[in-house]
């Protein structure tokens, strides 16, 4: 299977600044990727699904000008958290998506203070 | 860490059962189960908390067993709209969310 990376793992920030995520798929082209956030002992909430090369398309209630998807290429994704503030804690997950196959990041984890 | 899934992949045809199997060699908080189908995003089917339960309904369930270290998806007289891939997810009730297992795909013939 793919070997997918997130960087960084976990992340502490103070309001009002910007969290850049990184997400690699490491052999694997991912010509689609899912962006999610998980609050604690919550399931996995979609927040934007985005194509290469293409603009994300965002999940209602999610604000496209504060999570920042870039995707441009097929094995490299970041979600930028811009502003962040305390309630924007969470734990994102990225899920590259081609062909076939479907793989999930092992997330990072943002804490803002 | 990784939870462990099988089988990898499973072909059926419409109307037979399939069950499959998430484990960990730690005890967890929780599992939680999502279908994929190709070019979607995962869908959520359940979570699982307490060791020894079940949880679904009569087509689509799922078991915890009692030391919280693994769980099964149950899948009763499959239909097409069944196929998929189905993951796992766990929790380990630290601060880190979910690790999800590499996937069953599960392909329903008629």
């Amino acid at each position: 299977g793919a070997v997918v990376s997130q960087h960084p793992s976990r992340v502490i920030c103070k309001s009002g600044t910007s969290v850049k995520i990184e997400c690699r798929s490491l052999d694997f082209q991912a010509t689609t990727m899912f962006w999610y956030r998980q609050f604690p002992k919550q399931s996995l909430m979609l927040m934007a699904t985005s194509n290469e090369g293409s603009k994300a398309t965002y999940e209602q209630g999610v604000e496209k000008d504060k999570f920042l998807i870039n995707h441009a290429s097929l094995t490299l994704s970041t979600l930028t958290v811009t502003s962040a503030h305390p309630e924007d804690s969470s734990f994102y997950i990225c899920s590259p998506a081609g062909g076939d196959e479907q793989y999930f990041g092992p997330g990072t984890r943002l804490t803002v203070t | 860490q990784q939870p462990v899934q099988s089988p990898q992949a499973v072909i059926l045809r419409e109307g037979e059962d399939a069950v499959i199997n998430c484990s960990s060699s730690k005890a967890l908080y929780s599992v939680h189960w999502y279908r994929q189908k190709h070019g979607e995003a995962p869908v959520f089917l359940m979570i699982l908390l307490k060791g020894g339960e079940q949880k679904g309904h009569e087509k689509i369930s799922a078991s915890f067993n009692e030391k919280k270290q693994q769980s099964s998806l149950y899948l009763t007289a499959s239909q097409l709209s069944y196929s998929g891939t189905y993951f796992c997810g766990t929790e380990g009730g630290g601060a880190d969310g979910l690790t999800f297992g590499k996937g069953t795909h599960l392909i329903i013939q008629p």
